[in-house]
């Protein structure tokens, strides 16, 4: 079974760049699959932050989209999360996951989340 | 965006009881909606994904059903594990959204 691990610094500054990666093992990230990043501040539900196919194709939740890259690398078989100009409302629990394959792009493998705290 | 309304935010309830969430988009999704589990400090957990199809090796006291804009969540007997937040997500198109959440409490 596909398994998705997070990775990244736990404290990142005010005006600064997030920067957390997504690896991804028992499986290859070149598949029929869409990756996504989801974040959840502490205490509230979750939003999705946007998703990549293995060919470098992506879509962004357009309230972030101006902040955010994703980016692949099939070499390492990992994905990326880039969020710019980070407040204290970044501050969240992040999570990777693979998306289903079309049609089905609901979220059926998820990382464990790693927390990322701006201050 | 298609927004997602889930009802109720919370809902407390004993071992066996009968629940049923509901789940309203802002437009029709043509049943592509999901619904997951999340415990504290945990993942979510994907129960059903086309507002009906149960998830491999998840429990068949959980159902979905629906169509167009309205979806619903039914677990038929409650036991003690399923006590968590549940949340709805439509995967229609960009953005994918999800609902607020309900907490399922004791």
């Amino acid at each position: 079974q596909v398994q998705l691990q997070e990775s990244g610094p736990g404290l990142v500054k005010p005006s600064g760049t997030l920067s957390l990666t997504c690896a991804v093992s028992s499986g290859s990230i070149i598949s029929s699959n869409w990756w996504s990043w989801v974040r959840q501040p502490p205490g509230k539900g979750l939003e999705w932050i946007g998703e990549i196919y293995h060919s470098g194709s992506t879509n962004y939740n357009p309230s972030l989209k101006s902040r955010v890259t994703i980016s692949v690398d099939k070499s390492k078989n990992q994905f990326s999360l880039k969020l710019t100009s980070v407040t204290a409302a970044d501050t969240a629990v992040y999570y990777c996951a693979r998306d289903g394959s079309s049609p089905y792009y609901y979220m059926d493998v998820w990382g464990k989340g790693t927390t990322v705290t701006v201050s | 965006d298609i927004q997602m309304t889930q009802s109720p935010s919370s809902l407390s309830a004993s071992v066996g009881d009968r629940v049923t969430i509901t789940c309203r988009a802002s437009q029709g999704i043509s049943n592509s909606l999901a619904w997951y589990q999340q415990k504290p400090g945990k993942a979510p957990k994907l129960l059903l994904y086309a507002a009906s199809r149960l998830e491999s090796g998840v429990p068949s006291r959980f159902s979905g059903s629906g169509s167009g804009t309205d979806y619903t969540l039914t677990i038929s007997s409650l036991q003690p594990e399923d006590f968590a937040t549940y949340y709805c997500q439509q995967y229609s198109g960009t953005p994918y959204t999800f609902g607020q959440g309900t907490k399922l409490e004791i």
